[in-house]
C-alpha cells in the first residue's frame, strides 16, 4: 500500500461511453500526476497538478479531461475514447518541487487497466 | 525527447547473482530516481539520488550517478527470485520542477 488509491482497478468501455477514473491520496502531498502506460512504451506523463492548478498538459487529446477539486483527489474524465487509448493509467502524488529542491519521490497507485472496445 | 533510456531492455540472471541496470538522460537534472514495477501494477519508489551526489546505498541496492555523462546505474546485489520485476529510472529535469520523466525500463528476471 503506497497511500494512493485508484478506482476502478479495471474498466471496459465502449467508444461512445463516458467514464471517470478516480485517484485519492491522504499523504499530505500537493502535486498529483496522471501517467499512461502502454505495452512496450515508456510511461507517458499526461497531466501534472500542483497546488490544484494544472501545470502540465502533454498535448493530451481533449477526450481526456482531468479535474483536481482539492489536493487529495484527482479525476480523469474519459469520453469518446479510441481502442488505442487502452492502457494502464497510473496516478501518482508527491510533494511539490520548490525552487531550491527537486522535490521528493512519487507515490503511485495500483493503476486502472482500461480497455476500450 | 526528454525521455531517459535504460539498458539492457531485459536481463535474466540466477538467484544470488548481481544485476546491473543502466540509465541515460538528456537534460540537467535535480535528481534521479529508480522505481520498481511488478507486472501490471503500480510503481514503487526504490531510491533517489540528488544531482550533487555520486553514490547511494539502500540495503541491497547501490545507485551511482555521473552527471557529466548524464548516466546512472542501479546494482542489485545477491538477487532473489522476488526481485523479478521491471525497473525504471526517472529524472526531474532542472527546468521543469514537477515533471518526472521515465525511461522505458529494464525487465529483470531472477531464476531460482
Amino acid at each position: 500500500e503506497t497511500g494512493v488509491t485508484q478506482t476502478p482497478r479495471h474498466l471496459v468501455m465502449g467508444m461512445t461511453n463516458k467514464k471517470s477514473l478516480k485517484c485519492e491520496q491522504h499523504l499530505g502531498h500537493n502535486a498529483m500526476y496522471w501517467y499512461k502506460q502502454s505495452a512496450k512504451k515508456p510511461l507517458e506523463l499526461m497531466f501534472v497538478y500542483s497546488l490544484e492548478e494544472r501545470v502540465e498538459n502533454n498535448s493530451v487529446p481533449s477526450r481526456f479531461s482531468p479535474e483536481c477539486p482539492n489536493s487529495s483527489h484527482l479525476f480523469l474524465h474519459l469520453h469518446t475514447l479510441q481502442p488505442e487509448d487502452s492502457a494502464l493509467y497510473l496516478c501518482a502524488s508527491s510533494i511539490r518541487a520548490g525552487r531550491a529542491a527537486g522535490g521528493t519521490e512519487a507515490f503511485f497507485g495500483q493503476g486502472t487497466r482500461l480497455t476500450v472496445v | 525527447s526528454q525521455q531517459g533510456e535504460e539498458d539492457p531492455q531485459a536481463l535474466s540472471i540466477q538467484e544470488g547473482e548481481n544485476a546491473t541496470m543502466n540509465c541515460s538522460y538528456k537534460t540537467s537534472i535535480n535528481n534521479l530516481q529508480w522505481y520498481r514495477q511488478n507486472s501490471g501494477r503500480g510503481l514503487v519508489h526504490l531510491i533517489l539520488i540528488r544531482s550533487n551526489e555520486r553514490e547511494k546505498h539502500s540495503g541491497r541496492l547501490r545507485v551511482t550517478l555521473d552527471t557529466s555523462k548524464k548516466s546512472s546505474s542501479l546494482l542489485i546485489t545477491a538477487s532473489r527470485a522476488a526481485d523479478t520485476a521491471s525497473y525504471f529510472c526517472a529524472h526531474k529535469p532542472m527546468e521543469y520542477g514537477n515533471k518526472l520523466v521515465f525511461g522505458a525500463g529494464t525487465i529483470l528476471r531472477v531464476k531460482s
